[in-house]
């Protein structure tokens, strides 16, 4: 069954980076997911999408802050010099046998 | 540009009928499967129905199977969501979500979402 594994919650300096870790079952290490930003009381908001080799392909306006990377089962998204609204939850999801699959989401406080 | 716009949300009593509606523009809706994802309050994102380009194909989650029926007009670039016997657990605000389809296969990110509908279920 697919699953895809989010930690709760993550925390950085205003500033700094911060890295954001989806796992997905072994099974489907060769997935590409995609990462979306929602802000507090907004809509979801699509990032990127991260393919099975690591390559990102970022929605429009995404700043070049945003990065994405893999390894192995793992997918990240990479927040470079993170600013006080870049605190949201951050979700990965992706497409399975007949359904769409979220993880439970991300939420990063800017410290 | 691309715009998805929900509609039709509300109050409703438990047991009680809601059609959502959901108006594509800005990008040629038969290329893209389309989706309705929820989220109840406080929650993360739950995937709901999921219908093919041409309307053939629909996918449903196990929790909403049976009660809810998803939908589009290509002609007015719309997608529905019925939902039935509607129940306390249906409370969310929903989003509808697109996915790219070439004739072949489909992308597995959704790459655009609407800004959602907020249904309210409660005697």
């Amino acid at each position: 069954q697919l699953v895809l594994t989010q930690s709760p919650s993550a925390s950085a300096s205003l500033g700094a980076s911060v890295r954001l870790t989806c796992s997905l079952t072994s099974e489907h290490s060769s997935f590409a997911i995609a990462w979306h930003q929602q802000r507090p009381g907004k809509g979801p908001r699509y990032l990127m999408k991260v393919d099975s080799d690591g390559s990102h392909i970022k929605g429009d306006g995404i700043p070049d802050r945003f990065s994405g990377s893999r390894s192995g089962a793992e997918r990240y998204l990479t927040i470079s010099s993170l600013q006080s609204d870049d605190e949201a939850d951050y979700y990965c999801q992706t497409w399975g046998i007949g359904m769409n699959v979220f993880g439970g989401g991300t939420k990063l406080t800017v410290l | 540009e691309v715009q998805l716009l929900e509609s039709g949300g509300g109050l409703v009593r438990p047991g009680g009928s809601l059609r959502l509606s959901c108006a594509a523009s800005g990008f040629t809706f038969t290329n893209y499967a389309m989706s309705w994802v929820r989220q109840a309050p406080g929650k993360g994102l739950e995937w709901v129905s999921t219908i093919n380009g041409g309307g053939e194909d629909t996918y449903y989650a196990d929790s909403v199977k049976g009660r809810l029926t998803i939908s589009r007009d290509n002609s007015k670039k719309t997608l529905y969501l019925q939902l039935n016997r509607m129940r306390a657990g249906d409370t969310a605000i929903y989003y509808c979500a697109r996915r790219y389809c070439t004739s072949s296969s489909c992308s597995r990110d959704v790459d655009h979402w609407g800004q959602g509908t907020l249904v309210t279920v409660s005697s």
